[in-house]
């Protein structure tokens, strides 16, 4: 089976734009996840969307959103980006149900704000 | 709320030494992740571990479930080169929420 894919790979942006990072899970894993991971604060959950629903939400503002697509792909949108949102963002898919849950990574996408 | 704490923070060992790391809770967890990562890539899954007291071995590395479900350990016997990198542990909980580890940064001198 291929891997969980993310794309772009890298992408640098500017102050006040927007950015939208597509993610593909792997064959069959109805859930993604969404991390966001930098230096000093290691990975923090964003959100987690299972069957084009909004399953659970981690401590972040409005300004990230995500959306899930009925083949199970994911878009997350971070709007009127900060130099802060500088980060690597990781999206994690996994099959929910049937064993011991376990999330499997994608490579991620490398967002730079300038 | 940092729920898992890994222990200690950075590694540095030569080749051949072996080494634990540590990820410690307060939370009991249904199942706990260890995935190592490499610079700028997404995180590797090595293990899952789900019931306590479970030890599992992949080659040269040891990993411990707590009889409490509520840590971990990572042992490497002999640790080489290639064994460099980010160690996470992730926990998740019974709502199925994971929860990360604080990391461990390993780099191995040859």
């Amino acid at each position: 089976k291929a891997g969980v894919t993310q794309t772009p790979r890298y992408l640098i942006k500017t102050r006040g734009q927007q950015v939208t990072l597509s993610c593909s899970p792997i064959s069959g894993h109805r859930s993604v996840s969404w991390y966001q991971q930098t230096p000093g604060q290691g990975l923090q959950f964003l959100f987690e969307y299972f069957s084009e629903t909004q399953r659970n939400k981690g401590n972040f503002p409005g300004r990230f959103s995500g959306r899930q697509f009925s083949n199970s792909r994911s878009e997350m949108n971070v709007s009127t980006l900060e130099l802060g949102d500088s980060a690597l963002y990781l999206c994690a898919s996994r099959p929910l149900g049937g064993g011991p849950d376990t999330q499997y990574f994608g490579p991620g996408t490398r967002l730079t704000v300038l | 709320t940092q729920l898992l704490e890994q222990s200690p923070q950075f590694l540095s060992i030569q080749e051949g030494e072996n080494l634990t790391v540590y990820c410690n809770s307060s939370s009991v967890f249904s199942s706990l992740q260890w995935y190592r990562q490499e610079p700028g890539e997404g995180p590797v899954l090595l293990v899952t571990v789900v019931t306590g007291g479970e030890v599992k071995k992949l080659k040269r590395l040891t990993f411990q479930f707590g009889d409490a479900r509520k840590d971990s350990s990572l042992h490497i016997t002999a640790a080489q080169p290639g064994d460099t990198g980010l160690y996470l542990c992730a926990g998740a909980d019974t709502g199925n929420q994971f929860y990360f580890g604080t990391g461990t940064s390993l780099t191995v001198i040859p």
